[in-house]
């Protein structure tokens, strides 16, 4: 069964940080790219940062470009996003998301409250 | 803020048809088309179509999406209450490089 993971969400304070990890199952982490997406409490979606399949290039939304960092262990099918300079208004459910044509594959989603 | 414009809701009754739209421009609808996301309250999305018509297996066929120029719809006949969800379109913007997304549309089946 294809399979994100997240975890890593949690209570931050404003100008805090945290780590997001996905763990991905049944197909090959490294041949496709993977996206953080965000929807906060009774919102729509909004697009965080994404990585290529080989890690080497990477994309952030404008309001966390400097803030936030994308990366993947290929070995571990894990995506990371590290997240500092925290904002209220980075609270959110934050989903792991696979790729492949359109967003076809996506986690159970990690909240992340900054308060 | 959204980067693609879809109305914030619509209203249909049952075994009626809904078209939902998806607005945005030369360099995301127009360009490579988009894809639909259906989300039912509590759960992630789930993608309808990609590539404005192409449906991945399990979707229903009550569903078709389609576009024209820079606007996309997503159609769904005979309408059922499992459908009451919000819909997202979202596309790659080539002039930003990134993905964006509609503000969605909730979808009520009256």
């Amino acid at each position: 069964e294809v399979q994100l993971v997240e975890s890593g969400g949690g209570l931050a304070q404003p100008g805090g940080s945290l780590r997001l990890s996905c763990v991905a199952s049944g197909f090959s982490f490294n041949n496709y790219p993977l996206h953080w997406v965000r929807q906060a409490p009774g919102k729509g979606l909004e697009y965080v940062s994404g990585v290529s399949p080989s890690g080497a290039a990477t994309y952030y939304a404008k309001s966390v470009k400097g803030r936030f960092s994308i990366s993947k262990d290929n070995s571990k099918n894990t995506l990371f996003l590290q997240m500092g300079s925290l904002r209220v208004e980075d609270m959110a459910v934050y989903y792991c998301v696979r790729e492949a044509d359109a967003f076809d594959v996506w986690g159970q989603g990690t909240m992340v409250t900054v308060s | 803020q959204a980067g693609l414009t879809q109305p914030p809701s619509v209203s249909k009754g049952l075994r009626q048809t809904a078209t939902l739209t998806c607005s945005g421009n030369i360099y995301n609808v127009g360009d490579e088309g988009v894809a639909w996301l259906q989300q039912h309250q509590g759960h992630p999305p789930k993608v309808l179509s990609y590539r404005n018509n192409n449906r991945p297996s399990g979707i229903s066929e009550r569903l078709s999406a389609s576009r024209s120029g820079n606007t996309a719809s997503l159609t769904i006949i005979g309408l059922q209450p499992e459908d009451e969800a919000d819909y997202y379109c979202s596309a790659w913007d080539s002039s930003l490089g990134a993905w964006v997304f509609g503000g969605g549309t909730k979808l009520t089946v009256l």
